[in-house]
């Protein structure tokens, strides 16, 4: 079965450098969701998308951002990195739209990030 | 404050003991439960849920979960573990009135003694 596709995989960048996570989430999923995992520590959300649209915002500094693009694909972007955004970005995806608490999130296997 | 706790960080158990993972909750109305498993270096894995219904879920991999309103808690168990197991284990809960955000647990970290 298809899963939630994330690239890539590993990244090391240098600080105030710009990267760009690519998640692809399952066929038919039209809500993304983007976390933050730190070492030791458990996810933090950071946005939501519904039908290409911002559905919810967590605790995403201002020097990221991201979108949904028309193939429901997501890209998160960050900039001017700093040596604490190291971490493992995790997407995840879900049917039905992000108003419903019944959705089951698939979460791909994460892209580590690396600011040296 | 609302919150998900998971009181153990680490649990170490011997290979076919039976497993207990703690998970308390504390919001107003029973939310939407969840059980994940993360492996090192991997994503993290729906284990198992409780929407409503029969209170004791079965999920993959041989675990379950028993939901007690009344001590607002969902335990994950396994009567018999083996090494594969291994790995971090995150309750995670959806409250009623959230725009579908997982709140999460701090994990508990299984060790297993061959």
């Amino acid at each position: 079965a298809a899963g939630v596709i994330q690239s890539p995989r590993h990244l090391i960048k240098e600080k105030r450098e710009t990267a760009t996570l690519k998640c692809y989430p399952i066929p038919r999923h039209d809500t993304v969701y983007w976390y933050q995992q730190g070492p030791g520590q458990d996810p933090q959300f950071l946005i939501s998308f519904y039908e290409k649209m911002q559905s919810d915002k967590g605790s995403i500094p201002d020097r990221f951002s991201a979108q949904q693009f028309s193939d429901y694909h997501s890209e998160l972007n960050m900039s001017s990195l700093e040596l604490g955004d190291s971490a493992l970005y995790f997407c995840a995806s879900s049917p039905g739209g992000s108003s419903s608490g019944a959705n089951v999130l698939t979460f791909g296997a994460g892209s580590r990030l690396t600011v040296l | 404050a609302q919150s998900v706790t998971q009181p153990d960080i680490h649990i170490t158990v011997s290979e076919g003991a039976s497993l207990e993972l703690r998970c308390n909750y504390s919001y107003g109305a029973t939310p939407y439960l969840f059980w994940y498993v993360q492996s090192p270096g991997q994503g993290l894995q729906l284990l198992l849920k409780y929407f409503s219904g029969d209170t004791l879920v079965q999920g993959i991999k041989g675990f379950e979960a028993e939901f007690k309103r009344s001590q607002s808690s969902f335990n994950l168990r396994k009567p018999s573990v083996h090494w594969s197991d291994a790995a971090e284990y995150f309750c995670a809960v959806v409250p009623m009135d959230s725009n579908y955000q997982l709140i999460w647990g701090a994990g508990t970290k299984l060790i297993i003694k061959p």
